[in-house]
């Protein structure tokens, strides 16, 4: 199994919803991702865990909260968004070295009404 | 910090012309890794390539070519007799160090239009 799987796909979301997003790799990768792609922009990295554990926080807002439950396994609940938060959410995930590589999912496009 | 430069906002070309994506990078890294991804307009980022600090062998697959010089810093990516599926944004992208973890910094990035 060589893929990131991200759901759900898309995504509305009202401003005072709560939801989460859901990211899971079998590769034995030990580093995963969140990146936030607005429109006809790069993807701009939010979040890094390395072995379970939080290593960036890029001062992302606390109405984003990552958790990372097992080395399978990426989360990112969302809170109190505002429209602005829409976008492409990207998860991606490496060895714990670059000479690897990065596999990234095919992303959750969030719209935030 | 690492910066990564690719200068060409949007590229328009007539199918099976040539064209050069070109990638500008900045590191105070003596090891580092240089990447392309490939974002079709399905959002997914498509690896195409990886290159280290080390390698400055150049390579082919198929009708892709990297051109890598460290002495300019420069990526640069070349698609041979573009094809109308080569349409897609690219971006060229950058592994840096930091606190312990990799991250992954991207240019700006390049949106290709190839035009039957």
């Amino acid at each position: 199994d060589t893929e990131v799987t991200q759901t759900p796909k898309h995504l509305v979301m009202g401003m005072t919803n709560k939801k989460s997003l859901k990211c899971e790799q079998h590769m034995g990768h030990r580093a995963m991702y969140w990146y936030k792609q607005k429109a006809k922009k790069p993807p701009e990295l939010m979040f890094v865990y390395s072995y379970e554990k939080l290593s960036i926080n890029e001062s992302v807002p606390s109405r984003f909260s990552p958790e990372c439950p097992n080395s399978s396994l990426l989360n990112l609940h969302l809170h109190a968004l505002q429209p602005e938060d829409s976008a492409l959410y990207l998860c991606a995930s490496s060895q714990d070295l670059p000479r690897y590589g990065y596999t990234f999912g095919s992303g959750t496009r969030l719209t935030v009404v | 910090a690492q910066k990564v430069t690719q200068a060409q906002t949007e590229i328009s070309v007539v199918e099976k012309e040539d064209v050069t994506l070109d990638c500008v990078y900045e590191t105070r890294d003596t090891t580092y890794y240089l990447f392309w991804y490939k974002q079709p307009p399905s959002g997914e980022l498509v690896f195409l390539i990886r290159r280290n600090s080390f390698d400055e062998q150049n390579e082919i697959s198929g009708r892709y070519s990297w051109n890598f010089q460290k002495s300019t810093s420069s990526f640069n990516f070349t698609i041979t007799a573009s094809q109308v599926v080569d349409s897609a944004v690219y971006f060229c992208a950058l592994s840096e160090a930091q606190r312990g973890a990799q991250k992954l910094v991207f240019g700006q990035g390049t949106r290709l239009t190839i035009n039957p």
